[in-house]
């Protein structure tokens, strides 16, 4: 079983929509969630990162963790053409190296 | 603020010629410094990583080696190429006990 799974996708949207991109993980022991979009044929960008179970929002995006299920979604509302990337979730816990899922392209089309 | 520089951009190689990527940090000391490997439409391969001078730790065996000459720089290497080495090479940077981790714009190499 791999440590963190997402769905490939790709994903496709209407402008306007809203977005819920998904990872599970195996190791309970991960603490750190994060959240990193990737345009194509660049390096990958924090967008979000949470602490253990809960939700963060910051401006149209928000990340939630559910550790009792090992569950990270990534909301995105009134999704743009330019939120088209792929997002990749990754888990971290302290001394220990980060895990990244395959990540979902998206596609947002106006 | 912190920047990561990588280079060349774009490498096109033959099969069995050697490899030299390297990788900046400004902005920042002793960082941790990563090298990953991204093949089309697959996740992220951690191949190296280092937490100070000469000190590096390999994840996956392969022809590639990495070095770390000084505090801010971060070397990958090949003496003999393979078709298979063909990628997207990212580097990354993060300080200890942090969940942050910064990439560089990532070098694409192609095997040839």
């Amino acid at each position: 079983q791999k440590e963190v799974e997402q769905d490939p996708g790709p994903l496709s949207v209407p402008e306007g929509a809203i977005v819920s991109l998904n990872c599970t993980y195996s190791n309970s022991a991960f603490q750190y969630f994060m959240w990193y979009r990737q345009y194509s044929r660049k390096g990958p960008e924090l967008l979000m990162y949470t602490y253990s179970s809960g939700n963060k929002e910051d401006g149209r995006f928000t990340a939630q963790v559910d550790k009792s299920s090992k569950y990270i979604s990534l909301f995105i509302r009134d999704s743009q053409p330019s939120d088209s990337a792929t997002y990749l979730c990754a888990t971290h816990n302290y001394g220990q190296n980060f895990v990244f899922g395959p990540g979902t392209r998206l596609s947002v089309l106006p | 603020s912190q920047t990561i520089h990588q280079w060349p951009a774009t490498l096109v190689q033959p099969v069995g010629s050697p490899l030299s990527l390297e990788c900046t940090v400004e902005g920042t000391s002793n960082p941790n410094l990563y090298w990953y490997r991204q093949a089309a439409g697959r996740g992220l391969q951690l191949l190296f990583y280092s937490v100070g001078i000469g000190q590096i730790s390999s994840e996956v065996p392969q022809n590639l080696s990495a070095s770390r000459p000084q505090d801010r720089q971060f070397i990958l290497s090949s003496k003999k190429l393979l078709l298979s080495d063909s990628g997207f090479y990212l580097c990354a940077w993060s300080v200890t006990s942090s969940y942050e981790q910064y990439f560089g714009p990532g070098t694409r190499l192609t095997v040839t």
